[in-house]
């Protein structure tokens, strides 16, 4: 079946550095989306992208779609302290409804 | 109200309970979703409703059992669970199935 595959798998970093997460695919994906899950929450939905070399921002984080649609990043600026969390994409599954979650990254920021 | 509700937020059941999760939401979402999240794992699909019928069971073992009274609730049902079922049970919904999904707050369930 479809993967998702997310790497690192943990990452942790000084308050005010930056932080990547990146998803590959294997196939070519219609569209891909980001959550964030806080420690002890739920999956929070960030943001989707769907068209090739799709470039969005959302304040200090930058999330990029490849031009092959096979590739996704999400990338923060600065992080803060608020940013910790486990970081999660998703892409669609074989079967329309079905989503398949990467592994995640968990990020720790430091003060 | 852009809120996925899921009662109850914790459950403690032994292995020859009978028991039943609780998921509502009034955004009007036509697909609704169960998943199960282990710790430290992604979310794992196990169930997908559609316009209020079973559209995706994931070779999900019959002690669950999902219902979908009407297009806001959706339920799961628990029988003769095994201790490994213990885990974080995730509603979430969506407009359809290519737009965001919203989730639920969960329900942690233990089984002994």
């Amino acid at each position: 079946g479809q993967q998702v595959m997310q790497i690192p798998q943990y990452q942790h970093v000084q308050e005010g550095e930056d932080f990547t997460t990146y998803c590959n695919s294997s196939t070519t994906l219609s569209n891909i989306q980001w959550y964030k899950q806080r420690p002890g929450g739920h999956p929070v939905f960030l943001i989707q992208l769907v068209k090739s070399g799709e470039v969005k921002k959302q304040k200090r984080l930058t999330f990029q779609f490849g031009e092959a649609k096979k590739n996704s990043s999400l990338h923060i600026t600065a992080t803060q302290t608020t940013d910790v969390g486990t970081y999660f994409c998703a892409g669609p599954g074989t079967n329309a409804g079905k989503s398949t979650f990467g592994d995640g990254t968990t990020l720790t920021v430091k003060p | 109200d852009t809120e996925v509700t899921q009662t109850p937020k914790h459950l403690v059941m032994g292995m020859t309970n009978k028991k039943s999760l609780k998921c509502e939401q009034h955004m009007g979402h036509r697909a609704m979703y169960w998943y199960k999240q282990k710790a430290k794992k992604p979310p794992e699909l196990m169930f997908v409703y559609s316009y209020e019928k079973l559209s995706i069971n994931e070779s999900v073992p019959s002690r669950f059992s999902p219902e979908c009274p009407n297009s806001s609730l959706l339920n799961l049902h628990l029988h003769a669970l095994q201790p490994e079922d213990s885990a974080l049970y995730l509603c979430a919904s969506s407009r359809d199935y290519s737009n965001e999904q919203f989730f639920g707050p969960g329900t942690r369930l233990t089984v002994l």
